[in-house]
């Protein structure tokens, strides 16, 4: 049973272009969504998250757009990079005991061509 | 660098043996999780412990089991091994603050079960 659905499976973008992840959930007791990126041959590293009561978040060239009522949300590459090539994870939670339990999606591999 | 570290980087083994797994957390961190990250299944969920107490379980097959020590750092133990173990397993490390924490991983363990 899959509760995070994420898409692409892969996506390829020109140097400077914009990359958009999409991911949708069905568990309405996710309280934090959480986007992951990846290298080959590391963990998986915290890229930026969003809480529910926000429809937009940004940092930087990253920006996680959320909607509650379509329990939908996406991460948004603006100008992206060579560099950003990587697998992204999107990810919600729910509290457990002094913590979090993180369910993923299935990752989208991300290239960025020159 | 994440500050959570994790012995062995790699480790090779036959089918039915037991191997055991070991994490750090970062300094501070009272809360370890454990996730397996395999091509078919993705990344999973498999437990969580807080300050030396179980405290979530995940997609954990009854073949592992794991614990966290009084110094805080984590083992994962997995016996009467298959091929379909085969995969990389993460460790990850929160501080829980306020309903608040963010997960950081470890460069993980990639088993081989031979």
């Amino acid at each position: 049973q899959q509760q995070v659905k994420q898409s692409p499976q892969s996506l390829i973008v020109q140097k400077g272009g914009i990359s958009i992840i999409n991911c949708a959930y069905e568990n309405t007791a996710f309280d934090y969504f959480p986007w992951y990126q990846q290298f080959p041959g590391k963990g998986p590293a915290l890229l930026i998250a969003i809480r529910p009561d926000v429809s937009e978040k940004k940092e930087g060239r990253f920006t996680i757009s959320f909607n509650k009522s379509a329990k939908q949300f996406s991460l948004h590459i603006m100008d992206s990079q060579p560099g950003d090539s990587a697998t992204y994870f999107c990810a919600a939670s729910v509290v457990t005991g002094g913590g979090n339990k993180l369910t993923f999606g299935t990752g989208t591999q991300l290239k960025v061509e020159l | 660098d994440s500050g959570v570290t994790q012995t062995p980087k790699h480790l090779i083994t036959a089918t039915g043996q037991r191997v055991t797994l070991r994490c750090s957390p970062r300094s501070g961190d009272l809360s370890v999780y454990w996730y397996q990250q395999s091509l078919d299944q993705g990344l999973q969920f498999l437990i969580q412990y807080y300050n030396g107490e179980e405290r979530a379980k995940g997609n954990i097959l009854e073949r592992f089991s794991a614990q966290q020590f009084p110094d805080l750092h984590s083992e994962l133990n997995l016996s009467s091994l298959e091929l379909g173990d085969s995969a990389l397993y993460f460790c990850a490390s929160s501080v829980w603050d306020r309903g608040q924490g963010t997960q950081y991983f470890g460069p993980g363990t990639r088993l081989l079960v031979l």
